[in-house]
Formats: structure tokens, sequence, C-alpha cells
């Protein structure tokens, strides 16, 4: 049974658009969402979180909204950038565990 | 820099043989680390969280015997495959929780373990 889902595998944006990548889950006993990069063959890079508390948090050009009453997780970018290209992982702390998604590959076309 | 190092980067070796693999936290002390596997476009799957001096937890699923885990210092945890098979062969990745933070936000850059 799959916590977390992010519906969408893939998703091309072209540059200086904004992407948006979503994320949806089931259990809302969670402390912290968190967003996360990675590139094939790494380990996944830290983008930015949200208390289960706020709503939104902003940083440079992410932002990410929570909806809790629709238990939904978004990631905005904007600008987006050819260097954005990476799969992106929503995941979800709680009970000292992170859970993550499936993950969205975003590809950023020139 | 990197705040959480993982040592080796890519293992190649025969059926049988035993494997370790470290994850160093380098700016911080780690009390908790979490051990993940990966497989090819799936997700991270949470293997086992490893609490410094304690026994590791272990999720439904993943044989203890068969991966072992020890976090004897604040900044070191090994997971150690034991007599690994080609079933075995995975993108491991560790993480260390940051309790001033409150979030695990480092990641090593994972371990390619491939079991010939």
């Amino acid at each position: 049974d799959q916590q977390v889902k992010q519906n969408s595998p893939s998703l091309s944006v072209q540059e200086g658009r904004i992407s948006i990548l979503n994320c949806d889950y089931t259990n809302s006993m969670f402390d912290y969402f968190l967003w996360y990069k990675k590139y094939p063959a790494e380990g996944p890079t830290f983008l930015i979180s949200i208390s289960s508390i706020k709503d939104k948090n902003e940083d440079g050009r992410f932002t990410v909204f929570l909806n809790k009453s629709a238990k939904h997780l978004s990631l905005h970018i904007v600008p987006s950038q050819p260097g954005d290209s990476a799969v992106y992982f929503c995941s979800l702390f709680g009970n000292e565990k992170l859970t993550f998604g499936t993950g969205t590959r975003l590809t950023i076309i020139p | 820099g990197a705040v959480v190092s993982q040592h080796p980067s890519w293992v190649i070796c025969k059926s049988g043989t035993s494997v370790k693999i470290e994850c160093r936290s380098l700016d911080f002390q780690a009390t908790t680390m979490f051990w993940y596997r990966q497989f090819p476009k799936q997700s991270l799957m949470l293997m086992a969280t490893s609490n410094e001096g304690s026994k590791a937890t272990y999720e439904q699923g993943v044989e203890k015997d068969k991966f072992l885990i020890n976090h004897a210092s604040l900044t070191l945890s090994t997971l150690t495959v034991t007599s690994a098979h080609p079933e075995d062969s995975s993108f491991y990745i560790c993480s260390a929780l940051d309790r001033v933070v409150g979030q695990p936000q480092h990641f090593g850059d994972g371990t390619r373990l491939s079991i010939l």
C-alpha cells in the first residue's frame, strides 16, 4: 500500500516556465514533508521542506505548498532551468522515518 | 560539501561474498542513520533505522541476519550484506538524521552493489 504517490512519472517543461510537481499522501501522521532531487547513481539532495503546521514555504526558485485537507503536496520551480532536470521525490517524515514517493522525472527543455 | 560520506561507491563481487558499506556523518553527530535500497526506476525503500549504541530497527520483510547493521559511534554506521547473491544487487543509500535541524536532510551518494 503506497502511502505517498507521485502520479506523474515524468514531466517536460520549457526553460523559463514554471514546473509543478505533485504528491498525494494517505497517512496524516507526519511531521515534515520534504522534496529531494536525485541524479542517477547519486544519493538524493535535499531541496526544501515544510512543517505539517504550515501551508507554504518558499526558498528562492522553489516553493512548496501543503494542502492538508486534500492530503496534497506540490513543488513549484520558477523559472525552470536546464539544471533542474532530475528525478524529484516527495517524502514524508514522521515517526522518525522517511517515506518516499515513486518519483517524477523532470526534463527542462532549452 | 558533502556532509554524509558513503563508501564504497561501487562494488562488484562474486556470489557468496560478504560486503560492508560505510556511512559517515562528517559535520555533525548522527545518533540515527537510515539505510535504503533502490531498485531501478523505483522509489527508495527504507530497510532499517540504525541507532547509535543500540540494535537497529528493521522494516518488515528485511532479513536482519542478511543485512547486518552496526552503529558503534556517533559518526559511523555500517551495513554488511552477508553471503550476497545476485538478487541482492541494488543501489544502497544511507542518510543521517540531523537532530539540530529536525529532519533527515543528508544522504550519502549511494553504493551500487553488483553480485555476479
